[in-house]
């Protein structure tokens, strides 16, 4: 099964609205984390967002912020005020606790997010 | 802070040739990764060193692969020899090794065999 689901390859939205980006996981361990990249047409792997299993609150950075539904299993990331420099890749990845495999990261298959004037 | 520094940024080389990528990771990280990105198969780790030690290398493709990490300042990934299959984009990554710290990426090497 796979651990980091994201079921949209595409995405279109249109400057200045909010838009969210899809992302399940599976685990059985109890500790685990959620990360969300982008990856813009440069190529680079930028970090936006941490959620962590025990955490409380949802996580917000600045214009992101991660819609985490533990028992749905679901960490969503939403943008808002969405901007053209917001058109790239996002990656969803999950780490797991030391019994699910230490400090590696598991990545989904990515969203491309198109952002339209 | 440099962040992660990889070279060379683009190599092409012939089938059969050996490849070295190397990478620097960021000064005071004690955890760094090898990542590999193709369109048919996202991506994908390789290994990942805590300390210099390899941990878990169990997305080594095969014996052509091989990665060092002698010193907490470098690592390299050998491909020995390469194949037309091979062809992708090698991310190295590091970090802390607190649970919650982000992988910083570099910038990424270019591989393409003939």
């Amino acid at each position: 099964a796979q651990k980091i689901t994201q079921t949209q390859p595409g995405m279109f939205v249109q400057e200045k609205e909010a838009v969210t980006l899809d992302c399940t996981y599976d685990t059985s361990d109890p500790s685990y984390g959620l990360f969300w990249y982008k990856q813009p047409s440069s190529g680079e792997m930028i970090f936006l967002i941490y959620q962590g299993s025990y955490d409380q609150q949802n996580a917000t950075e600045g214009r992101y912020s991660l819609n985490f539904q533990k028992a749905r299993k679901s960490a969503n990331l939403v943008i808002s005020a969405s901007q053209l420099g917001d058109s790239a890749m996002y990656f969803c990845a999950m780490r797991e606790g030391v019994t699910g495999g230490g400090n590696k990261l598991t990545f989904g298959t990515g969203t491309q997010l198109k952002v339209e004037l | 802070d440099a962040g992660v520094i990889q070279s060379p940024r683009h190599e092409v080389t012939e089938m059969g040739q050996e490849v070295t990528l190397r990478c620097k990771p960021i000064s005071g990280h004690n955890s760094l990764f090898w990542y590999r990105q193709t369109m048919m198969r996202g991506l994908e780790l390789l290994i990942y060193f805590n300390n210099n030690v390899p941990i878990d290398d169990s997305g080594m493709p095969e014996d052509r692969f091989s990665a060092k990490m002698p010193n907490a300042s470098f690592s390299t990934l050998k491909i020995q020899p390469s194949e037309p299959r091979d062809s992708a984009v090698y991310f190295c990554a590091s970090s802390l090794m607190d649970f919650s710290n982000e992988q910083f990426f570099g910038p990424g090497t270019r591989l393409t065999v003939l």
